[in-house]
């Protein structure tokens, strides 16, 4: 079935120092991941994104790894910074029936202790 | 990015009533996707919304308990009916950006939290 699985489900760095959180997914065929990173109270915020033709798309500190032989993807957050606490969603795009969704992996919380 | 709102922002209602919630899009989007988001919990999609036809609705899901409405390319409404305190929830519809393009990316509305009484 369409499953994301996403590790740690929390995190805690000393700032500076840096984050990665981890996401399987179970259908070869997905071809889109995006990272959204969630603060309390708020929307989920876009942040970063991959498709399957790349193996590997940088933002300034942040990045994204995809290896798509083993069906998993990777953020990585460098030098973080206390704003960079928060909930972050991985998610992979599954095509089902002609059609798309989206499934969200289970978020981890991360916290950058200052 | 699609500019997405949504109404009511929350709101606290009685066991056993009904609640509408609004989505309006800035654009035309031909999919919309509403999700559910227990406390902290992740994003749950309940259904697929598109134009001219019938909601797609996930497994756990039912077009009695949550109907949707699609009436046009910038506008859906999710019913949550019938409601018990298991339904407190933040509800949160959702667009591809840049529909007609070439664009994956999906934007969220800022989500209507709802608490059952």
């Amino acid at each position: 079935g369409e499953n994301v699985e996403q590790h740690p489900s929390t995190l805690s760095v000393q700032e500076g120092d840096s984050a990665v959180i981890k996401c399987t997914y179970s259908d070869s065929a997905s071809n889109y991941f995006p990272w959204y990173k969630q603060e309390l109270g708020k929307r989920p915020q876009l942040i970063i994104d991959i498709r399957s033709n790349v193996g590997e798309k940088k933002d300034q500190r942040i990045a994204v790894t995809l290896n798509k032989t083993a069906k998993h993807f990777s953020l990585h957050i460098t030098e973080t910074q206390p704003e960079d606490s928060a909930v972050y969603f991985c998610a992979a795009r599954f095509t089902t029936s002609g059609t798309y969704k989206y499934i969200f992996g289970t978020g981890t919380r991360l916290k950058v202790l200052a | 990015s699609a500019v997405i709102s949504q109404k009511p922002s929350r709101d606290i209602c009685q066991r056993g009533t009904s609640l509408t919630i609004q989505c309006q899009v800035d654009s035309q989007v031909t999919m919309m996707f509403w999700y559910r988001q227990q406390p902290g919990q992740s994003l749950t999609l309940i259904a697929t919304a598109n134009q001219g036809s019938e909601a797609t609705y996930e497994s756990g899901f039912v077009i009695d308990k949550f109907p949707i409405s699609r009436p046009n390319l910038t506008f859906s409404t999710l019913t949550v009916s019938n409601m018990s305190p298991e339904d407190s929830s933040i509800y949160l519809c959702s667009v591809r950006g840049g529909d007609g393009t070439f664009s994956y990316e999906q934007y969220f509305g800022p989500g209507t939290r709802l608490t059952v009484t």
